[in-house]
């Protein structure tokens, strides 16, 4: 497609479980970001990947959460041992190495 | 430290008119971007215009410009000749520095825009 492609779109699990969830930058854009957004917020940060370069994991909110990105292109975001305040929309974005970030649809996660 | 506020939460305009949304930042960095982006209902983040803090003019894109003002640190949206469908949650952003590897946005609250028929 030509969009940022996230999966799946919505994602209800019990507390203390772990969720992966997937995204597809656009094709050629080498930069990808993940972000979080609580309900009424702006987004925050949580890691950004850039090529081969180390990711900038600065806004990783604990260790339960990590992130990688295989070949260059897709990325998964994985929760481990979810708790209630993992609650949120996780939006994926993408962008070439200047330029406007271009965002997936998200995911709305919902934990129990 | 960097920050981005949005100070007025809910806005409301008539249709067919024009609406400024505020945005002030701030920052150390003497190099750096603002964003706009427009969040509907539907959730999706929809990226609008683009000014780089060396940019001497104002960004324009169809009914969206950027009052840039540097001194003041703001950069404030207009929005020109409003539609319904113009009704969202707007977002001001900033990214510091041209090149390297730190491209996050930090991101404002947000701006609630109703557009009244």
């Amino acid at each position: 497609g030509a969009g940022v492609s996230q999966s799946p779109s919505n994602k209800v699990t019990e507390k203390g479980k772990d969720v992966e969830l997937r995204c597809d930058p656009i094709s050629g854009h080498t930069a990808l970001y993940w972000y979080r957004q609580s309900l009424g917020q702006g987004l925050e940060f949580l890691i950004y990947f850039q090529g081969n370069s180390a990711p900038d994991k600065s806004g990783l909110p604990s260790d339960r959460f990590s992130a990688e990105r295989t070949g260059g292109s897709v990325s998964t975001l994985t929760i481990q041992r979810t708790q209630q305040e993992d609650s949120a929309v996780y939006l994926c974005a993408s962008s070439l190495v200047t330029g406007a970030q271009h965002f997936g649809d998200g995911t709305r996660l919902s934990i129990l | 430290a960097q920050k981005i506020t949005q100070t007025q939460p809910g806005m409301f305009v008539q249709e067919k008119e024009a609406v400024t949304l505020d945005c002030t930042y701030d920052t150390s960095d003497q190099s750096y971007g603002l964003f706009w982006y427009k969040q509907p209902s539907s959730g999706e983040m929809i990226f609008l215009i683009y000014q780089g803090s060396y940019d001497e003019q104002n960004a324009t894109e169809g009914r969206y410009s950027l009052n840039f003002q540097k001194a003041r640190k703001s950069a404030n949206l207009v929005i020109s000749a409003s539609q319904l469908g113009d009704s969202a949650m707007y977002f001001c952003a900033m990214r510091e520095g041209r090149g390297g590897n730190n491209r996050k946005l930090i991101w404002g609250l947000g701006t609630s825009l109703a557009v009244n028929p």
